[in-house]
């Protein structure tokens, strides 16, 4: 069955300061990967996908196959980036569900 | 409308009433997700449809949780005899596979339950 474990409930870190959330996943298939942010008082909403291999608000994430992880990555943090952040699976079997990790509230400080 | 709607946004209840909750889909989606929010904590899963069937129904807490998915579209999420430990935001989310892959979950904006 697939599996996405967030190891960090809380991520302190000062602005200015690297960030990295860390994802791993567990899947025999090929695996889609997400990250999700939830803002405060607002929606959970997407913020990349491996597929794309983009650059979102200064955030990026490489699926390392090898290591089955999936980390997000920002070299600078910035005040507005404290939120809660959720690594998600998307499978191809199993009725195509998307598997949600338990999430990283990340706080950035002054 | 074009997003995931949830009704109510926020409902209390007393201790041991029934209440249900509801969740209008992205038009197509063929997945919808029920999760749940408590004070401080992640997302815990607790029921995924495909269609009309539940596939995966076992982050269900007790049997006092039930939900129900028809036409393909709006679901009901009910709780029996709710009880102070159900309080938390009800999430749903929709989402769709192409056979490019996984579209994005988009989720509602959530009913918060407090149960007095």
């Amino acid at each position: 069955a697939q599996r996405v474990t967030q190891p960090e409930k809380l991520l302190s870190v000062f602005k200015g300061a690297p960030v990295e959330l860390k994802c791993n996943y567990s899947y025999s298939g090929s695996p889609e990967l997400f990250w999700y942010v939830q803002y405060s008082r607002q929606r959970l909403q997407l913020l990349l996908r491996h597929i794309s291999r983009e650059s979102i608000k200064g955030f990026t994430a490489d699926l390392n196959k090898g290591e089955t992880s999936f980390h997000l990555k920002k070299p600078f943090a910035q005040e507005e980036d404290s939120a809660m952040y959720y690594c998600a699976l998307g499978v191809t079997g199993g009725g195509n569900k998307l598997t949600f990790g338990t999430g990283t509230q990340l706080k950035v400080e002054l | 409308g074009a997003g995931v709607s949830q009704s109510p946004s926020n409902k209390v209840t007393e201790k041991g009433k029934d209440v249900e909750l509801r969740c209008d889909p992205i038009s197509g989606h063929t997945a919808l997700y029920w999760y749940r929010q408590s004070l401080g904590q992640g997302l815990e899963f607790l029921i995924y449809f495909q269609g009309n069937s539940a596939p995966d129904k076992s982050g269900l807490p007790s049997d006092r949780f039930s939900a129900e998915r028809t036409g393909g579209s709006v679901s009901t999420l009910t709780i029996q005899r709710t009880q102070q430990e159900d309080s938390a935001v009800y999430l749903c989310a929709s989402s769709f596979r192409s056979r490019h892959g996984h579209t994005e979950a988009f989720f509602g904006q959530g009913t918060r339950l407090t149960v007095v």
